[in-house]
This record gives structure tokens, C-alpha cells and sequence, in this order.
């Protein structure tokens, strides 16, 4: 079973710019693995940000993009609002499904 | 609109059974492969297991194969997770999620305890 790796935490400045990478000890991550992006707030359940590598739900923010970057998939966030502080979770749907450990995002 | 409503959790004692529901609606449920993914006190999300559209093949994380099942009921819309041999690490909110596309409930907590 692949181990799926995040960023423990990160910082951004309101308004400035944010890259959160999902890598896989299997090897590259690729479109085939269709990454998926979750936001979980404080005692709230998680919601889809972005699924499929690059594709937003209706309910996500713009400011939102979903990639694969060096290997990796990627969320970078752009112009971050107050309101992005949360905890950040990728999944590769792979057999089986796995999470990585989630990235902490402190604006500030 | 798409919606997913878990129930059926509750406090057990290690070694007991819990069978959880998931109620979905606003999309063709027949359609998509279903998960159940937990969340333990202070942890981070884990998948545990998910089942094909037709309830023919089930996938579980190693920590629960052999205790938990997966089930479906296409006609009601419904999906299940029987749980037995609990333990105390079994203890977390456990969520009900669409495969494709990511669609969540709101999540059921077990708490497992003497």
C-alpha cells in the first residue's frame, strides 16, 4: 500500500500565494490517480475542494487550482482569504484509496 | 442536490457490533462506487473500505479486514458498514463518501469503551 505524503503545515500571508504537494512512495503521481483535494475546518466535516487532478466543484473558491507538479499532484491557492486556514488532505484513488496526512494552513 | 446522511453510531464495549447507514440522495446511487472513511479524535482522515456499484467487489484498510463488512442496498439507496470485534482504536467519526466527485456526509461517531 502506497504511502501518501503531505506537508505537516504551511504558512501563508493574506492575500499572497501557496503551492500543497501530495506525493506517493510508489512512484510519480499521474492523472491515473485522479488526486482529490479536501478542506476540513475545525469540527466540521471535510468538503471536495478540487477531484480529478483539476477539476473544481461549484462550491470551490477560484482562488483554488488543482495540477500535477514535478511528479506530484499540487493545490495552489491564490490570494489566500482568512477564511482558507484549515487542514488540507489529498487522496489518490488508487486500490486502495489512500489519504495523505494532511497539511495545516495557517494564514497569517 | 446531492446528500449523504450517516447514522447508527454510538458507544459499544471493545468486542462488540455496530452497524452504521448511510442514506444517499440527489444522484443515481446505482451508479458509483461508495467509501466509508474515518476520522479517530485529533487524527487525520483514513479510508476504510468501499464497494463497486453493483456490491460485487470490496476493498478494506488491513486494520479492519476480517471485522468489518460493506454492503449496499441499491433499491433503498443505502449503504453499510457492519462492524464487529470493535476495538478502541476503531473509535472515530466515520463518514460516508461518494466516490466520484467527493460527495460527504456528515459523519457518525463511534466511541468504542468500557
Amino acid at each position: 500500500q502506497a504511502v501518501v505524503t503531505q506537508e505537516p503545515s504551511l504558512t501563508v500571508s493574506p492575500g499572497g500565494t501557496v503551492t500543497l504537494t501530495c506525493g506517493s512512495s510508489t512512484g510519480p503521481v499521474t492523472n491515473d490517480l485522479w488526486p482529490y483535494w479536501f478542506q476540513q475546518k475545525p469540527g466540521q466535516a471535510p468538503r471536495t475542494l478540487i477531484y480529478d487532478t483539476s477539476n473544481r466543484h461549484s462550491w470551490t473558491p477560484a482562488r483554488f487550482s488543482g495540477s500535477l507538479l514535478g511528479g506530484k499532484a499540487a493545490l495552489t491557492l491564490s490570494g489566500a482569504q482568512p477564511e482558507d486556514e484549515a487542514e488540507y488532505y489529498c487522496m489518490l484513488f488508487g486500490s486502495p484509496r489512500v489519504f495523505g496526512g494532511g497539511t495545516k494552513l495557517t494564514v497569517l | 442536490e446531492e446528500h449523504l446522511v450517516e447514522s447508527g453510531g454510538g458507544l459499544v464495549q471493545p468486542g462488540g457490533s455496530l452497524r452504521l447507514s448511510c442514506a444517499a440522495s440527489g444522484f443515481t446511487f446505482s451508479s458509483y462506487w461508495m467509501s466509508w472513511v474515518r476520522q479517530a479524535p485529533g487524527r487525520g482522515l483514513e479510508w476504510v473500505a468501499n464497494i463497486k456499484p453493483d456490491g460485487r467487489d470490496q476493498k478494506f484498510v488491513d486494520s479492519v479486514k476480517g471485522r468489518f463488512t460493506i454492503s449496499r442496498d441499491n433499491a433503498r439507496n443505502s449503504l453499510y458498514l457492519q462492524m464487529n470485534s470493535l476495538r478502541v482504536e476503531d473509535t472515530a467519526v466515520y463518514y460516508c463518501l461518494r466516490d466520484y466527485g467527493g460527495v460527504w456526509g456528515q459523519g457518525t461517531t463511534v466511541t468504542v469503551s468500557s
